[in-house]
């Protein structure tokens, strides 16, 4: 069974930085490209940006190039989501999603992760 | 960035009902298209893949199609267990972007 689930949520104060992680099993790890998107509370889903299988291409939406960092550990089934500068804007449930080829693509959903930014 | 306008934003339907939930694009994106369906607190569930292909264990009252830009997603005869929000995705050009959703409610 394919599962995904995220952790490291929670409340961080604004200007912080916050790192989740997806540990994904039921599945080679290794074979698929993974991806995260978010939704803000009572918003539509944004597409946050994606990594390939050896991590040697990372590609994320313009506007939150500059303040996250997706990265992946093979070995250890994760797949991680580096938040800084984080600002009110930021507070949404975070999902990382399998983002294997199209027949695959975005087939598989983590149950979601909140992050709240405030003080 | 490619803009997924979706409409309706919302809509209440009756039981049995056809129900047609439309995306246009911006840009062409041939059929790189996916729609999701989200129930309150759970995580999207995607429904139809490549604009047209019935994901697997979804009912077969559910179906995609493509006129053009327009990109629907049609129930044709809807059930209570159909209430929730609908995302399209496309995925043919970087960054990947979704629609605003639609919530469907039963009346």
């Amino acid at each position: 069974e394919v599962k995904l689930v995220e952790s490291g949520g929670g409340l961080v104060q604004p200007g912080r930085s916050l790192k989740l992680s997806c540990a994904a099993s039921g599945f080679n790890f290794n074979d698929y490209w993974m991806g995260w998107v978010r939704q803000a509370p009572g918003k539509g889903l944004e597409w946050i940006g994606e990594i390939n299988k050896d991590s040697s291409t990372i590609n994320y939406t313009p506007s939150l190039k500059d303040k996250f960092t997706i990265s992946r550990d093979n070995a250890q089934n994760t797949l991680y989501l580096q938040m800084s500068k984080l600002g009110s804007e930021d507070t949404a449930i975070y999902y990382c999603a399998r983002e294997g080829p199209y027949w695959e693509l975005f087939d598989y959903w983590g149950q979601g992760v909140m992050v709240t930014v405030s003080s | 960035d490619i803009q997924m306008t979706q409409s309706p934003s919302s809509m209440s339907a009756s039981l049995g009902d056809r129900v047609t939930i439309t995306c246009q694009a911006s840009q062409d994106i041939g059929n790189n298209l996916i729609w999701f369906q989200q129930k309150p607190g759970k995580s999207p569930r995607r429904m139809i893949y490549y604009a047209t292909n019935l994901a697997n264990g979804v009912p077969s009252r559910f179906s995609g199609s493509r006129s053009g830009s327009d990109y629907s997603l049609t129930i044709i005869s809807l059930e209570s267990e159909d209430m929730a929000d609908y995302h399209c995705l496309q995925y043919k050009q970087y960054p990947l972007t979704f629609g605003s959703g639609t919530k469907l409610e039963i009346k």
